[in-house]
């Protein structure tokens, strides 16, 4: 939807190895958002990014980081990956701010860490 | 940040029956918004409610806006197997908050 992509969309790693999912945008949203989704969790939010080499922390971003060098990519990086990290990962994407507008998502990447 | 609950966490129906979520606050909410995710799909966004009292509908489902801003709904009448999956709220305010999801599952 709306030109998002994200690689890898599968992944198995191990424990202790760093990993970084990459998000790619088409349609020039200025904000972007990293999600992860579990069972009995729903979704929660990682980083985001409000611009290019602007973001700021979310629920959950303890273990992880960001960059957004362009406005067109979004990466996610598990320094060093634990197997609490198991998880699907959504990017997103959209043209206004915090309280309006819709989201449009990325079809997910799974992450597994053994 | 503002709390969104969501309920019924699972529901089963036959098709043809109605169905309906619900999204609670404690505080007031600046707007909501709708996604539906199918069985191994990502969000997609359905609508986004932002007046006191509204009511938006699409096709067989019915959104609403609590009078005071604290709540929301989500009817679907006469389910149908392509209703199936996971239905969020969203609390688009300042901490971005996902209610925990609703999975509907329709028999046929």
């Amino acid at each position: 939807d709306a030109g998002i992509t994200q690689s890898p969309r599968h992944k198995v790693t191990e424990t202790g190895t760093p990993v970084t999912l990459r998000c790619h945008q088409t349609e020039n949203h200025r904000y972007m958002y990293w999600y992860r989704q579990d069972p009995g969790h729903g979704l929660r939010l990682i980083h985001y990014s409000y611009g290019v080499k602007d973001t700021d922390k979310g629920e959950v971003s303890d273990g992880y980081s960001v960059s957004r060098s362009k406005t067109e990519d979004f990466l996610l990086t598990l320094e060093s990956a634990t197997s609490s990290q198991t998880s699907v990962y959504f990017c997103a994407a959209g043209l206004a701010g915090f309280d309006t507008g819709e989201l449009f998502f990325g079809e997910g990447s799974r992450l597994t860490v053994l | 940040g503002q709390q969104v609950m969501q309920i019924p966490q699972y529901q089963h129906v036959q098709e043809g029956e109605d169905f309906t979520t619900y999204c609670n606050s404690s505080t007031t909410l600046s707007n909501i918004q709708w996604y539906k995710q199918r069985p191994g799909g990502h969000p997609v966004f359905l609508i986004q409610l932002v007046k006191s009292g509204e009511v938006k509908k699409q096709k067989r489902l019915t959104f609403q806006f609590g009078e005071a801003k604290k709540n929301s709904s989500l009817h679907i009448t006469a389910t149908q197997t392509t209703d199936v999956g996971t239905y969020f709220c969203r609390n688009a305010g300042n901490m971005l908050t996902f209610g925990g999801g609703t999975r509907l599952m329709v028999k046929p």
